[in-house]
């Protein structure tokens, strides 16, 4: 099956700088990335997602870009802010009713 | 609009009682539906899974066990609680057949003592 691979555990970052967070999947056939961010008591919530056929998408402040080659995604978050600190989930999905496999999570702190 | 509503969001029990949890999605038919764990704050097991009624596949043999018994119904149950099973548990739905997010219930909080 699936495995998805999550990196840094923890990350720590100035108010302003730039975060990223790196996750890699083993099987090729998935085709929809995902990243959840989940605030501390609460469920997970989505904040972008990119499909297969799409290199790179941006939201505001937030970007996500695939490597389907190498088989990586990443999380980039850029003009941090404290609101930003939360932990972050990458997942990857081939499309099948199981859905959804996660990594392992990035504590994410910004510094005010 | 689709919501999801979980409950407890806290719930202590002793080891050896029962357990049930209870998940409903609103505003859509036919979810697929998700029962995870989460550990220490961190990585989501998925527990069970579920693409219709009374169908329920499990990921993780666990004292644990989900059941469907309506469309928009999921329920997480143990007939004994083992110190193990603490954690913090979520329950997700999806739309079915489509490769889209998975939403998330606010959480149950599980302390067994």
């Amino acid at each position: 099956g699936e495995n998805v691979e999550q990196h840094p555990s923890t990350l720590s970052v100035q108010e302003g700088d730039s975060a990223v967070i790196k996750c890699t999947y083993s099987d090729s056939a998935s085709n929809y990335f995902p990243w959840y961010k989940q605030e501390l008591g609460k469920g997970p919530q989505l904040i972008i997602d990119i499909r297969s056929n799409v290199g790179e998408k941006k939201d505001q402040r937030i970007a996500v870009t695939l490597n389907k080659t190498a088989k990586h995604f990443s999380l980039h978050i850029t003009e941090t802010q404290p609101e930003d600190s939360a932990v972050y989930f990458c997942a990857a999905s081939m499309g099948t009713a199981r859905q959804l496999t996660f990594g392992s999570g990035t504590q994410l702190t910004v510094l005010p | 609009s689709q919501t999801i509503h979980q409950w407890p969001a806290t719930l202590v029990q002793p080891v050896g009682s029962p357990l049930s949890l209870e998940c409903t999605v609103e505003g859509t038919s036919n979810p697929n539906l998700y029962w995870y764990r989460q550990a220490a704050g961190r990585g989501l097991q998925l527990l069970f899974y579920s693409v219709g009624i009374g169908q329920i596949s499990s990921e993780v043999p666990q004292n644990l066990s989900a059941s469907r018994p309506q469309d928009r119904q999921f329920i997480l149950s143990s007939k004994k609680l083992l110190l193990s099973d603490s954690g913090f548990y979520l329950c997700a739905w999806s739309v079915t057949g489509a490769n889209t997010e998975a939403f998330f219930g606010q959480g149950t909080r599980l302390t067994v003592v």
